[in-house]
């Protein structure tokens, strides 16, 4: 069945760092690929999307492109803050249902 | 409300007791999920609808386990005897559930009914 791998947490950084969040899926067809982020003591929410391939998502200031070829959407920011820190779930829906399948989630901590 | 609001927002029961969480969604969203979250993991699907109509209840892991929709609104998961093996977050989310437009897949999620099973 589909599937979504992301990289183990928690990662690290300092502020002004960048970041790159690892996420590959499988799944059969052509998915739509997403972010989410959630913050502490809140809900999960949207952070960025991409629903075919080569395209990019983008939202404050983090970035992910659907690479068909490898199968992967990482999660990247060119210079983090400490209110990045939040845990990140890469997830994918099917051609023709808006079921999300989660990856693991991986916790990021920034540091002044 | 603006958002999806659950309740309760942590309910702490007994082994063998029955528990009821609710699920108010956005108001004029078709669809609504109930995922279940454990410590350290992603969100897990157990079902979801479309208007009162369960759609796909695949991911409940047994017959313990129910939801319903009756208006096509407000949503109850039902778990029958509680076991410990059922603590976790229980979170539910809502969408607009249009193929029609580019809301593919943008879930709101309600902030979880934590779940403790004694």
């Amino acid at each position: 069945g589909d599937s979504v791998t992301q990289m183990e947490g928690p990662v690290t950084l300092s502020e002004e760092a960048c970041l790159t969040i690892n996420c590959t899926y499988t799944a059969t067809g052509y998915p739509s690929l997403f972010w989410y982020v959630q913050y502490p003591g809140e809900g999960l929410q949207l952070l960025l999307k991409a629903t075919k391939a080569d395209d990019k998502g983008s939202n404050k200031g983090f970035e992910a492109t659907y690479r068909k070829e490898t199968t992967s959407f990482h999660l990247e920011k060119g210079s983090v803050q400490v209110s990045d820190s939040a845990v990140y779930f890469c997830a994918l829906s099917g051609r023709n249902t808006d079921k999300l399948i989660f990856g693991t989630g991986t916790r990021l901590q920034v540091f002044p | 409300g603006a958002g999806v609001s659950q309740s309760p927002r942590y309910k702490v029961t007994k082994r063998g007791q029955d528990v009821a969480l609710r699920c108010d969604p956005i108001s004029g969203h078709v669809s609504l999920y109930w995922y279940r979250q454990a410590l350290g993991q992603g969100p897990e699907f157990l079902t979801y609808f479309n208007y009162e109509a369960q759609q796909d209840k695949s991911g409940l892991p047994n017959d313990r386990f129910s939801a319903e929709r009756p208006e096509g609104s407000i949503s109850t998961l039902t778990i029958q005897r509680t076991e410990q093996r059922d603590s976790a977050m229980y979170r539910c989310a809502s969408s607009l559930g249009s193929r029609r437009t580019s809301n593919t897949g943008e879930l709101f999620f309600g902030e979880g009914s934590r779940l403790t099973v004694l």
